[in-house]
C-alpha cells in the first residue's frame, strides 16, 4: 500500500523559509516521479512541482518558480520542498503525491500558515 | 499551460440520480493523460479515473470516464450518499500538470 507522510508544516512569518518533507513507503520510491500540490483554505488544488525518478528533471508552476525547490533522496525514500520568500498567499495544505500513468496517489498533507 | 475548465461549478442532485461532470481543456491533452479525483471535506483527494477512462483500483463501476482531445466527462450512474463531494480533473500529459477548478456535487 502506498504511504506518503508529509511533515515540516507550521507557522512562518512573511519572507521566511520552510522545508517540507514527505516520507514514502509501500512502493519502489526510486522508480516514480514525485509531485507537490497545494490547496489554500476553501480553494481548489494547485499543482506546484515535480521531480523525476532520478532527480535530474524538475518543473515548477510559475507561482513558485524561483522561490520553491523540489529535491529527493532516494536512499531515504523522501522528497522535499524547500520554500523561501514565503507570502501570505502561500498559506495552504501542502500535499505530496506519487506520479505515474494511473494518476496521483496522495499523502494526507501538512498545513503551512504564513502570517505575522 | 493547459487550462482546464470544469462545469458546472455546483451540481445539485438526489441519491439514485445520474451525475454528469464536464472538463474542457484549452489544448488537446496528450495521450488522454486526464484524471479525475474525488475530495471529501478534511480529506486528501483520491484518484477515481486515469487515462481518461480507466477506473482506479477499488473504485466502484458506477464511476466512468470518457472523452479525448479537449473534452472529457465523468459520469456517476447512480449516486450513493457517499458520492457527494468535490471532483477535480487534472491533465498530466504536459507540465505544468494543471487541475480544473472543481465541481461540487451536493445533495438536492
Amino acid at each position: 500500500e502506498v504511504q506518503l507522510v508529509e511533515s515540516g508544516g507550521g507557522l512562518v512569518q512573511p519572507g521566511g523559509s520552510l522545508r517540507l518533507s514527505c516520507a514514502a513507503s509501500g512502493f519502489t520510491f526510486s522508480t516514480y516521479w514525485m509531485h507537490w500540490v497545494r490547496q489554500a483554505p476553501g480553494k481548489g488544488l494547485v499543482w506546484l512541482s515535480h521531480i523525476s525518478d532520478e532527480g535530474s528533471t524538475t518543473n515548477y508552476a510559475d507561482s513558485v518558480k524561483g522561490r520553491f525547490t523540489i529535491s529527493r533522496d532516494n536512499a531515504k525514500n523522501t522528497v522535499y520542498l524547500q520554500m523561501n520568500s514565503l507570502r501570505a498567499e502561500d498559506t495552504a495544505v501542502y500535499y505530496c503525491a506519487r506520479g505515474g500513468q494511473s494518476g496521483l496517489s496522495w499523502g494526507q498533507g501538512t498545513l503551512v500558515t504564513v502570517s505575522s | 499551460e493547459i487550462v482546464l475548465t470544469q462545469s458546472p461549478g455546483t451540481l445539485s442532485l438526489s441519491p439514485g440520480e445520474r451525475a454528469t461532470l464536464s472538463c474542457r481543456a484549452s489544448q488537446s491533452v496528450s495521450s488522454s493523460f486526464l484524471a479525475w479525483y474525488q475530495q471529501k471535506p478534511g480529506q486528501a483527494p483520491r484518484v477515481l479515473i486515469y487515462g481518461a477512462s480507466s477506473r482506479a483500483t477499488g473504485i466502484p463501476d458506477r464511476f466512468s470516464g470518457s472523452g479525448s482531445g479537449t473534452d472529457f466527462t465523468l459520469t456517476i450512474s447512480r449516486l450513493e450518499p457517499e458520492d457527494f463531494a468535490v471532483y477535480y480533473c487534472q491533465q498530466y500529459g504536459s507540465s505544468p500538470y494543471t487541475f480544473g477548478q472543481g465541481t461540487k456535487l451536493e445533495i438536492k
